[in-house]
């Protein structure tokens, strides 16, 4: 099993550019959330993909949007980059349904540097 | 979701025991309270969650006072292993989004 899986490893990009970031889930899940954090700062929620849809949103403007696909997997693009943006890109992934809480796979995520 | 706070670092001689605090008085009847670590440069990584009881694993242990206003995150025998910075998130189980705070970066020292 190879757990999530999360391209590129790292991205520069400049201000005003739009960047896409790809995730790949652990096997059998089916629930994808995106996370970003800032350098020292704990992850912060940008939103959930269930059924190729957007469940749930965190404080992130619209420049943030996503996308999955009917394998589960997943895409977190970027427009209009700002030099706030640049931030590690973490993906989850988890198993939806039931009543047991439902552990949070993480992946290595992207590092992302604007300049 | 319920605010949590925590220690901003803490040390840990190693083969000890860690007690990682937690305060989260506004926590409401139906939140769990979550325990997730994030080793440097890996993603954060589930330990173990609780609503009431006292709950025990094969990564920690997980002490909940009976009113559940805080908890403790019990690391029996630490190794230069778990030096990391773990968080502490009380929400609700939904499978949903986690709110990470701050967290304590916790340092094992041989």
């Amino acid at each position: 099993d190879a757990g999530v899986t999360q391209s590129p490893t790292h991205l520069i990009k400049t201000r005003g550019q739009q960047v896409t970031l790809r995730c790949s889930p652990k096997s059998g899940h089916d629930t994808v959330s995106w996370y970003q954090q800032a350098l020292g700062q704990g992850p912060q929620f940008i939103f959930q993909y269930y059924e190729e849809e957007e469940r749930q949103r965190g404080n992130f403007p619209d420049r943030f949007s996503g996308h999955q696909f009917p394998n589960y997997s997943s895409e977190l693009n970027v427009n209009a980059l700002l030099l706030g943006d640049s931030a590690l890109y973490l993906c989850a992934s988890s198993r939806s349904g039931g009543s047991i809480y439902n552990e949070q796979f993480f992946g290595p995520g992207t590092r992302l540097t604007v300049l | 979701d319920a605010k949590t706070t925590q220690p901003t670092s803490m040390d840990c001689a190693e083969g000890r025991a860690a007690n990682l605090p937690c305060n989260h008085s506004t926590i409401s009847g139906n939140e769990y309270v979550y325990w997730y670590r994030q080793i440097h440069s890996q993603g954060p990584q589930y330990i173990i969650h609780g609503l009431k009881n006292n709950e025990t694993n094969e990564m920690a242990s997980l002490i909940i006072t009976e009113d559940r206003k805080s908890s403790t995150l019990i690391l029996p025998h630490a190794t230069l292993r778990d030096t990391a910075v773990y968080y502490c998130i009380a929400g609700y189980n939904q499978g949903g989004k986690l709110i990470f705070g701050q967290g304590t970066e916790l340092s094992v020292k041989p």
